[in-house]
């Protein structure tokens, strides 16, 4: 079973705020991620992380820019929000030694105004 | 042709019924294979993994995995309306970057 959490849950912004969406885990998986995903459609992932101090862009393109300083933390950051980031963003890690199953954090619905 | 497809569905199966998911990958070097549920306005909750050719069976799910013909499949028996749901094939790369590739959902609706 996963341990992994994200805050908050829900937010409503305002445009050219800047948010901070946290995800962290007690599992100790050194790889994480972060996907998009609109309602009804597919998941798309934005970064992701192999450990400390390692970021990649994920297949889509993303405003947004995350930070690895400690392994079970990888908060996702817009320092301008737009509309067009209204959507849900999920947090995921994973193990290697686990064969590279990933869990799923409960996600944050990020609405724009 | 995408990396992961999925037959978007919907796919409609009485209470009781069998229910025939069905995902097919293009990287033959393929090596690990999952299967997510995820209710509508929730996170993928993974149902099952597989690595080897053949079944496995967990409960009322059963993966099959064929690596020659790059396909895997998800059986759901004696389906309930708790299962409608939209089901997640999802593929690790045989680049060993650990990023799984998800096709894009088959919505399963269970009808009472």
């Amino acid at each position: 079973e996963a341990d992994i959490y994200q805050t908050p849950r829900y937010l409503v912004i305002g445009t050219g705020k800047k948010i901070t969406l946290e995800c962290s885990q007690t599992m100790g998986h050194d790889k994480m991620y972060w996907y998009q995903q609109d309602p009804g459609m597919e998941l798309h992932l934005i970064h992701y992380s192999y450990g400390v101090n390692s970021t990649e862009k994920g297949d889509l393109s993303s405003e947004s820019t995350v930070s690895r300083i400690r392994t079970e933390h990888f908060p996702l950051t817009l320092e301008s929000a737009r509309p067009s980031h209204t959507s849900q963003y999920l947090c995921a890690s994973s193990d290697p030694r686990g064969l590279e199953t990933q869990y799923f954090g409960p996600g944050t619905r990020l609405l724009v105004l | 042709q995408k990396e992961v497809e999925q037959n978007s569905g919907p796919l409609s199966v009485p209470e009781g019924a069998i229910a025939s998911l069905n995902c097919t990958y293009s990287d033959r070097g393929s090596q690990s294979f999952f299967w997510y549920r995820q209710y509508s306005g929730k996170s993928p909750e993974l149902i099952m993994s597989i690595y080897s050719n053949g079944d496995k069976e967990d409960g009322r799910f059963t993966a099959q995995l064929n690596k020659a013909s790059q396909y895997v499949s998800l059986l759901i028996r004696d389906s309930q309306p708790s299962d409608s749901a939209t089901y997640l094939c999802a593929v690790v790369g045989s680049g060993n970057t650990g990023k799984l590739i998800f096709g894009q959902g088959t919505t399963l609706q269970v009808k009472p």
